[in-house]
């Protein structure tokens, strides 16, 4: 059964620094990954998807590594802002619909 | 492009009362769509999978009597929360599919906010 863990539960810092997100899944069996943000009270909007052949995906700021072997996923936010306060989801595949979140990772960037 | 809207954004309803919550790909064909369930501070749970024109998927453990879906066309997927109680008041967000394939991405609704009195 695939699990997907978070770490941290949740993070706060000063704006400006760089910040690492991860997430551990159990099974390495998947055919990708991805990230979404999710602000209170909000829809998810997806950050990143990275294919499993793929090992990295960049966005603007936001940079996400897939480790299958290892069942990890790291995503990397350079230079935070407070517009990136939010909570941070990875969702793998947990069967041929199913996605499998984790719990996320709820950050507070401060000015 | 992509986009899934869901109506109505929040509601509030008395205990006993059914309640509908719609879901729409508005810039594309959904061949699938899922809804999840999510309490506060905890993350998404899988409640159901639909494709159009069939009866949904339920996940273990919820109720097809209770959460019903019908999945009438290929933008417009709508759940029932049927005769409700204050256990049910949950965050509600859908996600749609333009192809068969599991491997495409799934495209997220921005959520609605169920909450029985």
């Amino acid at each position: 059964k695939q699990e997907v863990t978070q770490i941290p539960a949740a993070l706060s810092v000063p704006e400006g620094e760089n910040l690492v997100l991860n997430c551990s899944f159990t099974d390495s069996a998947i055919y990708n990954l991805q990230w979404f943000r999710q602000d209170p009270g909000k829809g998810l909007t997806s950050l990143l998807l990275i294919q499993s052949s793929q090992r990295e995906q960049t966005s603007g700021r936001l940079n996400a590594s897939l480790d299958k072997s290892s069942g990890r996923s790291t995503l990397y936010i350079a230079a935070s802002q407070p517009g990136d306060s939010a909570t941070y989801l990875c969702a793998v595949p947990g069967g041929y619909n199913k996605l499998i979140f984790g719990a996320g990772t709820r950050l507070a960037v401060h000015p | 492009g992509a986009v899934v809207s869901q109506h109505p954004s929040w509601v509030i309803c008395k205990s006993g009362t059914s309640v509908k919550i719609e879901c729409r790909s508005l810039d594309f064909q959904a061949t699938t769509m899922f809804w999840y369930r999510q309490f506060p501070k905890q993350s998404l749970m899988l409640m159901a999978t639909s494709n159009e024109g069939s009866k949904a998927t339920y996940e273990q453990g919820v109720e097809k009597d209770k959460f019903l879906i019908n999945h009438a066309s290929l933008t417009l997927s709508t759940l029932t929360v049927t005769s409700a109680h204050p256990e049910d008041s949950s965050f509600y967000i859908c996600s749609a599919r333009d192809h068969p394939d599991g491997t495409y991405e799934q495209y997220f609704g921005p959520g609605t906010r169920l909450t029985v009195t």
